[in-house]
């Protein structure tokens, strides 16, 4: 079975702390994404990744920085915490054409 | 660039019932891939179909099954014999088929909608 595993379900952050979220897949997918969902705002993309290094800016990367050094790991990092990052981060991978494959979520909150 | 558009913020149906969600997308591509996913509260999405625009007939997967309109660009998810575990937030999202292009498999999603299954 196709697995998308995130590092942690919940995590609580103080503002300006730095934040890593980690997501690794087992299905050996080129392509892996990171989005947040919010209420009323859909899913966001905020980088994906088509390569080990390579990565290319989603809609909304401000604040967010990406880093994959092995194929099936892409890490989310938060370098300065604040409190609009509050939110539900969300891993996919995918494979062309066959859609993508999300992890269970990390639903953030920064104090 | 794509758009995908769900009309219906919320729906929902009595378990056993038959319920239909709207999808609408504007493309200029000729290829593409839809998808429909389903994420229920607090739980994680997954995949529930796909559809490949070349292909003419809709697909199915167990009670779910899609009417997919290439003309005009419409693609809704059927749900039979709804049951309580089909309660969930539903995703429809584009893909354009791009082998060996930059497209990287992104997706473009709706906004979702709520469907509540009551017993």
């Amino acid at each position: 079975d196709v697995k998308v595993t995130q590092s942690s379900r919940y995590l609580v952050k103080r503002t300006g702390e730095k934040v890593f979220l980690e997501c690794v897949q087992d299905m050996d997918h080129e392509n892996m994404f990171w989005y947040r969902q919010d209420p009323g705002l859909g899913l966001r993309l905020i980088y994906f990744s088509y390569d080990v290094k390579m990565k290319e800016k989603g809609d909304i990367p401000e604040g967010y920085s990406v880093s994959r050094e092995k194929k099936e790991r892409f890490s989310l990092i938060l370098e300065s915490a604040s409190t609009n990052q509050t939110s539900m981060y969300l891993c996919a991978s995918s494979s062309q054409g066959k859609g993508q494959f999300f992890g269970p979520g990390t639903r953030l909150t920064v104090l | 660039a794509q758009t995908v558009t769900q009309s219906q913020p919320e729906m929902s149906v009595q378990e056993a019932e038959t319920v239909t969600l709207s999808c609408t997308y504007d493309t200029s591509e000729s290829n593409y891939y839809l998808f429909w996913y389903k994420q229920p509260p607090s739980r994680q999405m997954i995949l529930v179909i796909r559809q490949e625009a070349y292909k003419q007939q809709n697909a199915t997967e167990n009670r779910f099954s899609v009417n997919f309109q290439k003309a005009a660009k419409s693609f809704s998810l059927k749900i039979s014999d709804s049951q309580l575990g089909d309660t969930a937030m539903y995703f429809c999202a584009f893909m354009k088929h791009d082998p060996g292009g930059t497209s990287y498999g992104k997706l473009t999603f709706g906004q979702g909608t709520i469907l509540t299954v009551h017993p």
